[in-house]
């Protein structure tokens, strides 16, 4: 079974860092490229960054650039957001989730169920 | 690419037929995708390319439309389809997202 666990999500001052994780599991983590997506309370969902299978590619987020760093690691089948800066407005559920694609398009499948980060004095 | 979503929430019935919009600021083609999240759940894939049903999916559900309009279609709503909608674009960074359909009942 596929599984993405997210970790390290918690309360942050605004100005603060943090760094997520996501542990990848059930299929061949290094093959794939992976994404971060978050979605604030009540609010959509909003793509964060992208990082390609061999970390040859990445993309941010205009709202992030600059701020927020995006890794892997595939020898630990692990992704990873290092976010500083923090603003009132990255206060949001953030979910890994696999990027995944053929000649017809791409997609994001699946996702792994979240983790909060709080920024607030 | 902007993608906006119509209607932003509805009320439906067990057992009607539901439709949900979506139109991008310019054509992406087929690359587009839609997904469910339920409350509290992280969002689930349902349809990819326009019109591929996702894997596990039931077949209540499909996809239509090319370049800049798409369409979800739900037959038969069932109670566990109660849900928010949303639509995506993939074929050009920065991927975008409609403003999500919430799906409620009547």
């Amino acid at each position: 079974e596929v599984q993405l666990v997210e970790s390290g999500g918690g309360l942050v001052q605004p100005g603060g860092s943090l760094r997520l994780s996501c542990a990848a599991s059930g299929f061949s983590f290094s093959s794939f490229s992976m994404n971060w997506v978050r979605q604030a309370p009540g609010k959509g969902l909003e793509w964060v960054a992208h990082v390609s299978s061999s970390s040859g590619t990445i993309y941010y987020a205009d709202s992030v650039m600059g701020r927020f760093t995006i890794s892997r690691d595939n020898a630990k089948n692990s992704l990873h957001l290092q976010m500083s800066s923090l603003r009132d407005e990255d206060t949001a559920v953030y979910y890994c989730v696999r990027y995944d694609s053929d000649y017809v398009g791409s997609w994001f499948d699946p996702w792994g169920q979240g983790t909060l980060v709080t920024v607030s004095s | 690419i902007q993608m906006t979503q119509s209607p932003s929430s509805l009320s439906a019935s067990v057992g009607d037929r539901v439709t949900i919009t979506c139109r991008a600021s310019q054509s992406i083609s087929q690359y587009s995708n839609w997904y469910q999240q339920k409350l509290g759940k992280a969002p689930r894939l349902l349809i990819y390319a326009a019109s591929s049903l996702q894997s596990g999916v039931p077949s209540r559900f499909s996809g239509s439309g090319s370049g800049t309009d798409f369409t979800l279609t739900i037959n038969s709503l069932q109670p566990e389809d109660f849900a928010t909608y949303y639509c995506q674009q993939s074929y050009s960074t920065p991927w975008a997202f409609g403003q999500g359909t919430k799906v409620e009942i009547k």
